[in-house]
């Protein structure tokens, strides 16, 4: 079958580094998707990976292992409003998403 | 604003009744979702249109229609509502099927009691 594995909650204070990982399976692949999603709103665009290694976006990055199933999303400097839930998504042969239930950080001060 | 904007906000409802989420998308997106999202769920495939008179069921498509009859409506209709439909639903838009980046409306919250 097809999942997405990652942890339920996260907590990290601000101006801190927070590495959230996502373990996949899916019917073949077609790359790994992260999104944010505050409470109450719309997941937004983060990052796509399909090959191996670090994508760096300012103060986010996304790593990816095809030959592990897993990857990555490291927060830098965190900030108050980093607060909200990560998903992660695999995209598999028939190029459908499969979502993970997705991360809840929680930024202390 | 380019986006997808979704119909009603909220809605509370009685099981049994008819009730029509709306979705308008001003992008020109060939491809378009609905997804149900459940606390300790991820997002779940409900109906997707890869192009304008074209649907598909996905991961949870029972009790679930959908139509698009154009590019830019995507309408979810629930003939009967049932409680375990209660969900917050989320319209999205992709610029084709299976493009890397989905653009999401901000919800619809439906209670069905």
């Amino acid at each position: 079958g097809q999942n997405i594995d990652q942890p339920t909650e996260m907590t990290a204070t601000e101006g801190a580094i927070v590495q959230i990982n996502c373990t996949y399976q899916t019917s073949g692949f077609n790359g790994l998707f992260w999104y944010q999603q505050h409470a109450g709103e719309a997941p937004t665009f983060l990052s796509y990976n399909v090959l191996d290694g670090l994508e760096e976006k300012g103060r986010f990055s996304s790593f990816l292992s095809r030959s592990k199933g897993y990857s990555y999303l490291l927060l830098k400097e965190l900030q108050m409003k980093d607060s909200a839930s990560y998903l992660c998504a695999g995209m598999d042969s028939n190029y459908q998403l499969i979502w993970g239930a997705g991360t809840k950080l929680i930024i202390k001060p | 604003i380019a986006g997808i904007t979704q119909a009603p906000t909220s809605q509370i409802l009685a099981a049994g009744r008819r009730m029509t989420l709306r979705c308008t998308q001003d992008m020109r997106h060939n491809a378009m979702y609905w997804y149900r999202q459940d606390l300790g769920l991820g997002l779940r495939l409900i109906h997707y249109s890869n192009t304008a008179g074209t649907t598909g069921k996905g991961e949870v498509p029972d009790g679930y229609s959908v139509s698009r009859a154009n590019t830019d409506d995507f309408p979810l209709t629930l003939a009967s509502a049932v409680p375990s439909q209660t969900s917050v639903y989320f319209c999205a838009s992709s610029g084709a099927p299976g493009a890397n980046v989905l653009t999401f409306g901000a919800g619809s919250r439906l209670t069905v009691l």
